[in-house]
């Protein structure tokens, strides 16, 4: 089974407004951390944001935000006001307790429009 | 200078040819991973090590050996290239959980192709 699924090959979304990354996990370990990393067409990882499976709020960097819901095994990536800037393909990652590595997703491109 | 460094960045070579892929790193940390990425398939784990006698097989170990020559550095070899092969190549390092998030610092990549 998958243990990190994002169903969204690509997206569009205009510029200035938010849009929302969806990403779904696996795991049965309680101790767990979800992350998301941008990759831009030059190929380098860009951390953006963690969330902790014990973190009551929801994590928060800038212009990005972690939608945690913790029973509906979610963590979704809000990218609020979209920037040219922001086109890229999106990574959802996972470390189960303190896991041998990251899991990845196979990723969402983001393509924001002027 | 990056903390994590790749070399080469940019490799094309022939089928049945041995190719090495180096990473070094001046963060300080013990665990180095090397991952391989595909369009459409993410970043899939190859080996990782936690510490210099310490070498693990990740999910896509066939064909591919590692050797962690020091804490800064670890290196991927393909001993005999096939174009499957054909892929970007990225280096990482980490702290471990319990002392930070567990967070990944990538090299910039390695792109190899096989022909």
């Amino acid at each position: 089974a998958q243990k990190i699924t994002q169903t969204q090959p690509g997206m569009f979304v205009q510029e200035k407004e938010a849009v929302t990354l969806d990403c779904t996990y696996d795991t049965s370990d309680p101790s767990y951390g979800l992350f998301w990393y941008k990759q831009p067409s030059s190929g380098e990882m860009i951390f953006l944001i963690y969330q902790g499976s014990y973190d009551q709020q929801n994590a928060t960097e800038g212009r990005y935000s972690l939608n945690f819901q913790k029973a509906r095994k979610s963590a979704n990536l809000v990218i609020s006001a979209s920037q040219l800037g922001d086109s890229a393909m999106y990574f959802c990652a996972m470390r189960e307790g303190d896991g041998r590595a990251l899991t990845f997703g196979s990723g969402t491109r983001l393509q924001v429009q002027p | 200078d990056a903390d994590v460094t790749q070399t080469p960045r940019n490799r094309i070579t022939k089928t049945g040819k041995r190719i090495m892929l180096e990473c070094s790193q001046t963060k300080g940390h013990d665990r180095m991973y090397w991952y391989r990425q595909d369009p459409g398939l993410g970043l899939r784990l190859i080996y990782y090590s936690f510490d210099v006698k310490d070498i693990n097989k990740g999910e896509i170990s066939d064909g591919y050996s590692v050797s962690r020559q020091a804490q800064a550095k670890f290196s991927l070899s393909l001993e005999s290239a096939i174009p499957n092969q054909t892929a970007l190549y990225f280096c990482a390092t980490s702290d471990p959980a319990y002392l930070d998030t567990g967070e990944l610092f990538f090299g910039e990549g390695s792109r190899l192709t096989v022909l």
